[in-house]
């Protein structure tokens, strides 16, 4: 079985400034994939970043960036530049196991304060 | 046009009516799943099929079913609607092994009074 862990219900940060929202996962299988999905005020679930854990380099997309620590079964997302339109609940997940599907983290509620 | 639709987008129902969400898919994927979200819970797998004639249970099933009509269509029904499966539930898709990411469609908010 997989769990995901997001330590963090909430998180505050100004825009323009960097952020750093958390995530730690437990998973017994070799190959897994790691995602953060971004929810805004519409509810729309959108893919933000995505890690296979057999790459050692991390993922980033633009302005997101994940520090990926396979050792530590950590998977933290990074927002430079915050910007008004990030303020939205990020979920971390991770894929994996036979069935290959999703397990989600609780989520962070992240606002970026103008 | 959006790849992964979902009706109704509200819908407020009460205790002990059936009812149903529909899901449909432009995408050609094979897997189509069900989730639904809790304020606090993040989101939880209720069924998810791998294809039309493959249907399994998520880890929280029980008052729920499902049916896949075709490979474009997945239907999640509440026999018997009570109030604690007041969520947001959303439908998803992936083609996996050709891509592992999921695509979910904009949810439907279901309200069990």
């Amino acid at each position: 079985a997989q769990t995901v862990t997001q330590s963090q219900p909430e998180m505050s940060v100004q825009e323009a400034e960097t952020v750093t929202l958390s995530c730690t996962y437990d998973t017994s299988e070799n190959n897994y994939y790691l995602f953060w999905y971004k929810q805004p005020p519409s509810r729309q679930m959108i893919l933000v970043i995505r890690q296979e854990a057999y790459k050692q380099q991390n993922a980033t997309e633009n302005r997101f960036s994940v520090n990926f620590q396979k050792a530590a079964k950590s998977f933290s997302l990074k927002i430079s530049d915050s910007q008004l339109g990030d303020t939205a609940m990020y979920f971390c997940a991770s894929l994996g196991g036979s069935n290959y599907k999703l397990t989600f983290g609780k989520g962070t509620l992240l606002t970026v304060n103008p | 046009d959006a790849d992964v639709t979902q009706t109704p987008r509200n819908r407020i129902t009460k205790t002990g009516k059936r009812i149903m969400l529909e899901c449909s898919q432009t995408k050609g994927h094979d897997r189509m799943y069900w989730y639904r979200q809790d304020p606090g819970l993040g989101l939880r797998l209720i069924y998810y099929s791998f294809d039309v004639k493959d249907i399994n249970k998520g880890e929280i099933s029980d008052g729920y079913s499902v049916s896949r009509q075709a490979q474009a269509k997945f239907s999640l029904s509440l026999e018997s609607a009570i109030p604690n499966q007041t969520a947001l539930y959303f439908c998803a898709t992936s083609e996996f092994p050709r891509t592992d990411e999921q695509f979910f469609g904009p949810g439907t908010r279901l309200t069990v009074l």
